[in-house]
Order: C-alpha cells, then sequence, then structure tokens
C-alpha cells in the first residue's frame, strides 16, 4: 500500500512564478483535504473534496490559491503568482469516509515550498 | 484566531520520565479530540483520539486527557522513549464533521 504521494518533494522558485502541487490519494479514499504547516499557524485546512467535488474552501488564502480534483487519483493545488509569504509545507490527506470520529487522515510526506 | 492553542513551542523530557503536552481550545462545539504525531520530513500520523463523553483516553504509554469545562486536554506519554522525539499536534472537530483544526504543534524532544 503506497499511502499518499506527494511531488514535488521540494520547490524553490521566484516571486511571481506559478507553483502546482500534486498529490496522489490512498485508493478507495473518497475525501481529500489539502493543509498548509507554518511556525505561526501550526496545520491549516485549505480545502477538501468529497467524491472529487470541493466542499469546504474556506481555508483558501486567496484568490492567488485554487485547487483542483479532476479524478479520484489525482488532485492539485496551484499557487498564482506565487510570493514569498507563501513558503510552507503543503501537506495532503486523504480518508475513507471523511467524519473525524469514525475515520483516520492519512498524511503524505509533504511538499517543501520556498518562493524568494 | 487560533480555535486550538499549542502554548509550548517545545519540551524537552529526559527518557524514562512523563511528558506532558497540553493543548486548550476554545470553540465550545468541538467534541472529538485527537493527537496526531509528526517525524521530520514525514506527515503526520494518527496517535490516540477521546470523544468529548469521557475524560480519558487510554492507549499503551499514551494517554490523553479531556477537561471541558477548562476546555483543555493533555497528553501523557509514560515512560518517554527516544523515539518519542517528533512534533505533536493537538486537532479538534466536531463530532460527525469532516474539517479537522489543529494547533500548532509542540516539539518533543526526549534526552537520554
Amino acid at each position: 500500500d503506497a499511502g499518499v504521494i506527494q511531488s514535488p518533494r521540494h520547490e524553490v522558485t521566484e516571486m511571481g512564478q506559478e507553483v502546482t502541487l500534486r498529490c496522489k490519494p490512498i485508493s478507495g479514499h473518497d475525501y481529500l483535504f489539502w493543509y498548509r504547516q507554518t511556525m505561526m499557524r501550526g496545520l491549516e485546512l485549505l480545502i477538501y473534496f468529497n467524491n472529487n467535488v470541493p466542499i469546504d474552501d474556506s481555508g483558501m488564502p486567496e484568490d492567488r490559491f485554487s485547487a483542483k480534483m479532476p479524478n479520484a487519483s489525482f488532485s492539485t493545488l496551484k499557487i498564482q503568482p506565487s510570493e514569498p509569504r507563501d513558503s510552507a509545507v503543503y501537506f495532503c490527506a486523504s480518508s475513507l469516509i471523511g467524519t473525524t470520529s469514525t475515520d483516520t487522515q492519512y498524511f503524505g510526506p509533504g511538499t517543501r515550498l520556498t518562493v524568494l | 484566531d487560533q480555535q486550538v492553542k499549542q502554548n509550548s513551542p517545545s519540551l524537552s523530557v529526559q527518557e524514562g520520565r512523563i511528558s506532558i503536552l497540553n493543548c486548550d481550545y476554545t470553540n465550545s462545539m468541538f467534541d472529538y479530540f485527537l493527537w496526531y504525531k509528526k517525524y521530520p520530513a514525514e506527515g503526520p500520523t494518527f496517535l490516540i483520539s477521546i470523544s468529548s463523553i469521557k475524560d480519558k483516553n487510554e492507549d499503551g504509554r499514551f494517554t490523553v486527557f479531556l477537561n471541558k469545562s477548562a476546555k483543555h486536554l493533555s497528553l501523557h506519554i509514560v515512560p518517554s522513549q527516544p523515539g518519542d522525539s517528533a512534533v505533536y499536534f493537538c486537532a479538534a472537530s466536531a463530532l460527525g464533521a469532516q474539517k479537522l483544526v489543529f494547533g500548532q504543534g509542540t516539539r518533543l524532544t526526549i534526552n537520554p
């Protein structure tokens, strides 16, 4: 069982460039979550999907951020244009059922993004 | 506004002693609480959870205590082992919800 797969593991880019982060959830999981980890705020939920449909994007910081899930095995988080304050570790997680009290979210290894 | 707060960024404990990690929350709608553990260059992994109908849940060396009136929970690790060195995240949700709200994390270091 491969677990949640994220790519790239590290990304260094310059301010103003477009960044695309990728995630492959665990097969059969219906829920997919994108998180951002910073020192100040810890782990923040950005958006989550159920059966490829975005359910709650209230955590997306601004219009520069967008996320898609074109099929059950792939999701992207795009930042355009990127800014230095976007530097963080971005995690993707998936779960089978979704309800936190009866299910577990499985996290990928994360993408460390540095915007210069 | 941080609904889940871990006020200690770091904690250092001697091997074999007890580690106590603390977490406070502000949202009274939260009724399910979890702890996740994170090693460097890996994603967080689920450790232990507790429902608001309980005040204690134990799993081996790990025990979580919940004080609803104080809106406070803590994770006790006894005895602490070097492999417990990691970042620990507290998280909360409403029962039946899909969203988890995480704290900032506490870095635990177990010294030999």
